[in-house]
């Protein structure tokens, strides 16, 4: 069975770098199947798909977060991260990681998520 | 079009029927998906490719396709069914996700 969990700080200063983590078990980052994908949904709203990252290190980018945006593979081959850069109050949310299934076409192993609070 | 629009809040009785749709342009040329959360908890995945239904999932979701509209029936309502709603998509090319904004379903 897949598990995803994410980490990283619960707090982040405003105008700071937001840096997070997800950590894949019982599987490999390395197939072409899936996309490895972050969620996040602001506090009493809807979700939000900020992009998602292949196995070779490929990015697809919300537009609306794209310049402050980037993802990477870890050096281990189990993990992946983001990182979002000058971050506001607006960035307060929960963050999920995911794997996005190619074959199917949605998302269908998910972290339990993290909140993370923008502080000003 | 880059919008999946949803209704904000739909509210049904015990045993009743409810129906939750999702329109966007995108969705004549590509699949949707809908996810179920509950308060506190990660999506989980319901129905697939517009009208598939995973194992595990109770056969009172169904999902249905008509044109840029798409829709998703709980038939029976139980109150463990109070969630909110989202479905998923992704743009022309298949290469962005897309999200609806979520429905709040609330059983009576």
């Amino acid at each position: 069975q897949v598990q995803l969990q994410e980490s990283g700080p619960g707090l982040v200063k405003a105008s700071q770098t937001l840096s997070l983590t997800c950590s894949v078990s019982a599987g490999s980052i390395d197939s072409g199947d899936y996309h490895w994908t972050w969620v996040r949904q602001s506090p009493g709203k809807g979700l939000e798909w900020m992009g998602h990252i292949y196995f070779d290190g490929r990015t697809d980018y919300n537009p609306s977060l794209e310049s402050r945006l980037s993802m990477s593979l870890g050096m281990s081959r189990s993990l992946f991260s983001l990182s979002l850069t000058s971050v506001t109050a607006a960035d307060t949310a929960i963050y999920y990681c995911a794997r996005d299934n190619q074959t199917y076409g949605y998302l269908d192993y998910w972290g339990l998520g993290l909140l993370v609070t923008v502080s000003s | 079009s880059f919008e999946l629009t949803q209704p904000p809040s739909v509210s049904v009785s015990p045993g009743q029927t409810v129906t939750i749709t999702c329109s966007g342009d995108v969705l004549s040329k590509q699949y949707a998906y809908w996810y179920q959360q509950r308060p506190g908890q990660a999506p989980m995945m319901i129905i697939y490719q517009d009208t598939e239904r995973p194992s595990g999932v109770p056969d009172r979701f169904s999902g249905s396709s008509s044109g840029t509209t798409v829709t998703l029936t709980i038939s029976g309502v139980q109150a463990e069914d109070e969630a909110d709603y989202h479905c998923q998509s992704a743009d022309k090319t298949g290469t962005f996700v897309l999200f609806g904004g979520g429905t709040r379903l609330t059983v009576l």
